[in-house]
C-alpha cells in the first residue's frame, strides 16, 4: 500500500540552528512533492513543491531536496526563528493529494 | 480575491443529529477535496469533487458520510446521524484543474458532537 512517512512527530531546536525534517514514501512515483506549514487551528498553506526532476529547490531560508531513488525529501529551515514553530508536512499526488503525518516543530529562543 | 471558504467555522450537533459543511473553493477552481483531521493526527483524505462529479471518494467512510459539488453553488459535506467519533476539524481545500499542482486550503470547519 502506499505510505508517506515523516518520522519525527516532533522535533525542538534551539533558535538560529538548522530544522531539517523527513520524508519518505512508498508504492509512489511521484512526478513532484510538496511541503506545507499548518499552525494550531488553521488550514495547511503551500510552501514549496519539488520535480522529480530536481535535486534541490531553495526559497529563502528554507530548503528541499528531493531523492526519488532513496524515496526521501529532506526539508530544511536555516537560521530557524521562533516564528516557524508549526507543523510541517509532506504531500504527494497521485489522483487525488495525499500529506504524511506531520512534524511538529518548535524552535526556542 | 477570495480564498477558499469554509463555513461554519463551528458547528455543535448532538447526537444523531446531521451535520452540513460547505466549501466555496477559489475563484477559478473547479476542484474541490475534503480531509478530516483529529486532534493532535494528520490530514486523512476524504473525497475528490470535480463540479457534479465524485471523482475519488475512497477515504469516505460508506455510511452517513456524503459529498457532493453542484454546478451551482458550494460544495456540500454532509455527516448524518452524528456521534461522538466524528468530533474533527474537516479542511476543504481546491485547486483549479485536475493536474493542478498545489492545492490551496481554507480556514476549516470545527465539528463538535455532544
Amino acid at each position: 500500500s502506499q505510505k508517506i512517512e515523516q518520522n519525527s512527530e516532533a522535533l525542538n531546536i534551539q533558535e538560529g540552528k538548522t530544522a531539517t525534517l523527513t520524508c519518505n514514501y512508498t508504492n509512489y512515483s511521484p512526478a513532484y512533492l510538496q511541503w506545507y506549514r499548518q499552525d494550531p487551528g488553521r488550514g495547511p498553506v503551500f510552501l514549496l513543491l519539488i520535480r522529480e526532476n530536481e535535486k534541490e529547490k531553495r526559497k529563502e531560508r528554507l530548503k528541499v531536496t528531493f531523492d526519488t531513488t532513496l524515496k526521501q525529501s529532506l526539508f530544511h529551515i536555516t537560521a530557524s526563528q521562533p516564528a516557524d514553530s508549526a507543523t510541517y508536512l509532506c504531500a504527494l499526488r497521485n489522483n487525488d493529494m495525499r500529506f504524511g503525518a506531520g512534524t511538529r516543530l518548535t524552535v526556542k529562543p | 480575491n477570495a480564498g477558499v471558504m469554509q463555513n461554519p467555522r463551528h458547528l455543535v450537533r448532538r447526537r444523531g443529529q446531521e451535520a452540513r459543511l460547505r466549501c466555496s473553493p477559489m475563484k477559478g477552481h473547479s476542484h474541490v477535496y475534503w480531509y478530516r483531521q483529529l486532534p493532535e493526527e494528520g490530514l486523512k483524505f476524504m473525497v475528490y469533487l470535480q463540479k457534479e462529479n465524485i471523482i475519488d471518494e475512497s477515504g469516505m467512510p460508506k455510511e452517513r458520510f456524503s459529498a457532493e459539488f453542484p454546478k451551482e453553488g458550494p460544495s456540500i459535506l454532509r455527516i448524518q446521524q452524528v456521534v461522538r467519533g466524528d468530533s474533527a476539524a474537516y479542511f476543504c481545500a481546491s485547486s483549479p484543474s485536475r493536474d493542478g499542482n498545489t492545492i490551496y486550503f481554507g480556514e476549516g470547519s470545527w465539528l463538535t458532537v455532544v
